[in-house]
Formats: C-alpha cells, sequence, structure tokens
C-alpha cells in the first residue's frame, strides 16, 4: 500500500470551507483513497473514497489530481463538530486482502468559532 | 440503524483476570477486526476475521484470542490479561472488497 502524508495540524473559521491535503506519490494505478476520521476518542468514521474521478457525498468533496499523487478532502462549510484528526489511507479493494486500515498520524483539524 | 456495538465500554480489572470485549454487527458482514489505539502508536490490527469460522492474525495478536462463529460477532478475549494490554480498543466490519469500515464506539481496558 502507498504511503500518504499529511499536515499534522490545520485550523478552519466556522463555516468555512476546510481543506485537507494529502500526498501519496507513489500511489499504484489499482489503488483507491480513503479517508476517515476520527473524532476525539470515538470510533473512526469513514468519510469518502475515490479512484481517479472526483468524489462528493453528503459529507465531503475528494479531489484527486489527474496524476494521482496528491488529493484534498473538502468539508464545505466547516463547524466546530468537525474538529477531528483526519486520515488519508490509500488501499487496494480486494475481497482477499486482510481489510487492514493503516491509519498514520492523520491531520489533527481544529474548527474555530 | 446500522451499527457496530461493543461492550463494556469502560473496564479495570487485574493483571491475570479473563475477560471478554464483546463485538456485534447489525449489517451482515463478513468480514470485522480489532484494533488497539495506544498514544503516538496510532491504530494496529489485533485479528480479523474474513467469515464465520475463519480468523487471522493481525499485526498484533499476542496475547489476544479471538473467535467467530457467527457472522454478527467477534469477540476478543484476553486470557490472562497484562498491563500492557491497558488501550483503547475499536472493532470494525465491512463488506466484501470494499475498504469502506463501520468502527464501534471503543473499549476502554485499564489493567492495574
Amino acid at each position: 500500500d502507498a504511503k500518504t502524508t499529511q499536515p499534522p495540524s490545520m485550523d478552519c473559521a466556522e463555516g468555512r470551507a476546510a481543506n485537507l491535503p494529502c500526498n501519496h506519490s507513489t500511489i499504484s494505478g489499482n489503488e483507491y483513497v480513503y479517508w476517515y476520521r476520527q473524532i476525539h476518542s470515538q470510533g473512526p468514521q469513514y468519510i469518502i473514497h475515490g479512484l481517479k474521478n472526483n468524489e462528493t457525498n453528503e459529507m465531503a468533496s475528494l479531489i484527486i489530481t489527474e496524476d494521482r499523487k496528491s488529493s484534498t478532502l473538502i468539508l464545505p462549510h466547516a463547524t466546530l463538530r468537525d474538529t477531528a484528526v483526519y486520515y488519508c489511507i490509500v488501499r487496494v479493494d480486494g475481497s482477499s486482502n486482510t481489510g487492514k486500515l493503516i491509519f498514520g498520524q492523520g491531520t489533527t483539524l481544529q474548527v474555530k468559532p | 440503524e446500522a451499527q457496530v456495538t461493543q461492550n463494556p465500554r469502560y473496564l479495570i480489572t487485574v493483571t491475570g483476570k479473563k475477560l471478554t470485549v464483546t463485538c456485534s454487527q447489525n449489517m451482515n458482514h463478513e468480514y470485522m477486526s480489532w484494533y488497539r489505539q495506544d498514544p503516538g502508536l496510532g491504530l494496529r490490527q489485533i485479528y480479523y476475521s474474513m467469515n464465520v469460522e475463519v480468523t487471522d492474525k493481525g499485526d498484533v495478536p499476542e496475547g489476544y484470542k479471538v473467535s467467530r462463529k457467527e457472522k454478527r460477532n467477534f469477540p476478543l478475549i484476553l486470557e490472562s490479561p497484562s498491563p500492557n494490554q491497558t488501550s483503547l480498543y475499536f472493532c470494525a466490519s465491512k463488506w466484501g472488497s470494499t475498504q469502506t469500515q463501520y468502527f464501534g464506539p471503543g473499549t476502554r481496558l485499564l489493567v492495574l
């Protein structure tokens, strides 16, 4: 699985968009980009994932660069409840793998009033 | 509501006293796994199960046992807990080949 690099921390004003970057320069063609978050000691929560096209759901948008070496998670209108650690994970989908998610250090997003 | 539940949520025990942390999911997922989370070490996989009666070791299986007798349940067993198993434990489940996993709320364990 490709390694990911994220900034350790970011701040965002409440109501503004939060843009969280992730570098995955060694990603291979069949690896997906997944984003999870963990709100203080709660169970990690799935946010969104994508392969090469941009994706949007009710929680966030995922922008993947054309060369797939980096991506950005966008929370369009951040609220105080979005304060959490955000993890970018690169994984191959497949029923034969261990299903292990490798959570790096992630980005601690602090949403401020 | 689709969910993964864990019990107990908090547990204080003493060294050597066997304990079981239960995990249950109501989404008919084949895959379930256990992680532990420790400061500075992140989440590490303990055991996982691809389906009923199929289990395998993760990265840190020592001191733990699991069983998968039915699809919805995946208990984590500590036969003889030690202080280095003090941690925050999470159960997770998923369907098929996706990596969209659902995590339980966590069990905070303190072994004295």
